[in-house]
């Protein structure tokens, strides 16, 4: 079936480093991606998503390029801040477009060091 | 404010005594689902409905009802709770196919 992998954390950067966090998955049609991100103690919001291939998502500075090549949706920004610590959690969706049923990776819990 | 809301957000319990954790969203969304979120496993989709009084179940159903007489309202069951049960519980709403899902704040929930 449809499964999302991305990296295991804890990821520990400090502020203004370079951020990648990768995800790869496994789906049998053409399914939209999408990442979350959980502040400390809240629910998820989504950060951005993608829902064909070579769109690129972009929020608050993070980027991610839906690449069915590869079949990866790697998050990346360019400068992180304190602000950024979080856990992040790839996911995609069974059924195109919809999020009716979203798949979750494990999440990467992300430390930024002032 | 648009928003999803759960309640209670903490609840300790017993093996076996019934319990109800209750989601509601004033967005008139059509769409709303269930997810636990347990270490190392991520989030799981539990139970989902796409409209009134229409619901499926998801990867990990076993042991969870649901109801949906209402549009705002999606209410999870735990009829005969378990230890296994002891998770983080979101609840989640989306208008419809392809918009954004909107989360709850979480209900942490401790069968002992």
């Amino acid at each position: 079936g449809n499964s999302v992998t991305q990296m295991e954390g804890p990821v520990t950067l400090s502020e203004e480093a370079f951020l990648t966090i990768n995800c790869t998955y496994t789906a049998t049609g053409y399914p939209s991606l999408f990442w979350y991100v959980q502040y400390p103690g809240e629910g998820l919001q989504l950060l951005l998503k993608a829902t064909k291939a070579d769109d690129k998502g972009s929020n608050k500075g993070f980027e991610a390029t839906y690449r069915k090549e590869t079949t990866s949706f790697h998050l990346e920004k360019g400068s992180v801040q304190v602000s950024d610590s979080a856990v992040y959690f790839c996911a995609l969706s069974e059924w195109g477009g919809s999020q009716g049923n979203l798949i979750f990776g494990k999440g990467t819990k992300l430390s930024v060091k002032p | 404010e648009a928003q999803v809301t759960q309640n209670p957000r903490y609840l300790i319990t017993v093996t076996g005594k019934k319990l109800t954790v209750t989601c509601s969203q004033n967005m008139n969304h059509e769409y709303m689902s269930w997810y636990r979120q347990d270490p190392g496993l991520g989030l799981r989709q539990i139970y989902y409905s796409m409209n009134v009084e229409v619901t499926d179940k998801g990867d990990v159903p076993e042991g969870y009802k649901v109801s949906r007489k209402e549009k705002r309202n999606f209410p999870l069951i735990l009829e005969s709770p378990s230890p296994n049960q002891t998770s983080l519980y979101f609840c989640a709403s989306s208008m419809d196919e392809g918009r954004e899902q909107y989360f709850g704040p979480g209900t942490r929930l401790t069968v002992t």
